[in-house]
């Protein structure tokens, strides 16, 4: 069964630590994407990623940082430099240049105590 | 500042009749635009998507419809369901390729 796993489904951590939040798909797909929902809000993109060992910057990167090391990771993280960091974290993949359609993971919950 | 708005937090529908989910925006540079539907605490799912150089895309129950002179497009599910009941995303991706724009979304509440 092809598709997007993040894990956990809930984390919580101490205020000043650092958090990493796992993403992997297997649905071969060239892009990653790591977005943020807090409610009443959309999804605001963290960071991309188009291609193995590259990735951009989207409109909410301060405090987070990415890597992607292999075609099938792209793990985020939740840096103590993040302000607010309480949220729901979605991961998604795409084709890339030659799909639109974006599949996301079933998310995770981090709650910064 | 927004590029994709819903202006709609909330719609209530009857069993069988339509619903119709609003979405606005701003770039005209946008190539694609995608609804999605998401439950609490889950991963949105792909529902419908339309090109910018169409103005009807039909599937099943769902219609999206693009009015690209006005920026504004709409889905349409026709009947209503209750398992239809779900937050509703609107999604543009920029010409590049490498971006997708959301919506704040609006609830949707089907009512048997």
């Amino acid at each position: 069964d092809g598709g997007i796993t993040q894990s956990p489904k809930y984390l919580f951590r101490k205020e000043g630590q650092n958090v990493t939040l796992s993403c992997e798909q297997n649905l071969n797909h060239d892009a990653m994407y790591w977005y943020r929902q807090d409610p009443g809000q959309g999804l605001r993109l963290i960071y991309y990623s188009q291609i193995v060992n590259d990735f951009q910057k989207g409109d909410i990167a301060e405090g987070y940082s990415v890597s992607r090391e292999k075609k099938e990771s792209f793990p985020l993280t939740v840096t103590s430099a993040q302000k607010n960091p309480t949220a729901f974290y979605l991961c998604a993949s795409s084709r890339g240049s030659g799909g639109h359609e974006q599949f996301f993971g079933p998310g995770t919950r981090l709650t910064v105590l | 500042d927004q590029q994709v708005k819903q202006n709609s937090p909330s719609l209530s529908v009857q069993e069988g009749r339509i619903s119709i989910l609003n979405c606005d925006y701003t770039n005209s540079m946008f190539d694609y635009f995608l609804w999605y539907k998401k439950y609490p605490a889950e991963g949105p799912t792909f529902l419908i998507s339309i090109s910018s150089i169409k103005d009807k895309n039909e599937d099943g129950r769902f219609t999206v419809f693009l009015n690209k002179s006005a920026k504004h497009l709409s889905l349409h599910i026709v009947p209503s369901q209750p398992g239809d009941s779900a937050v509703y995303f609107c999604a543009a991706r920029d010409y590049t390729g490498n971006q997708f724009y959301f919506g704040t979304g609006t609830s949707l509440t089907v009512i048997p």
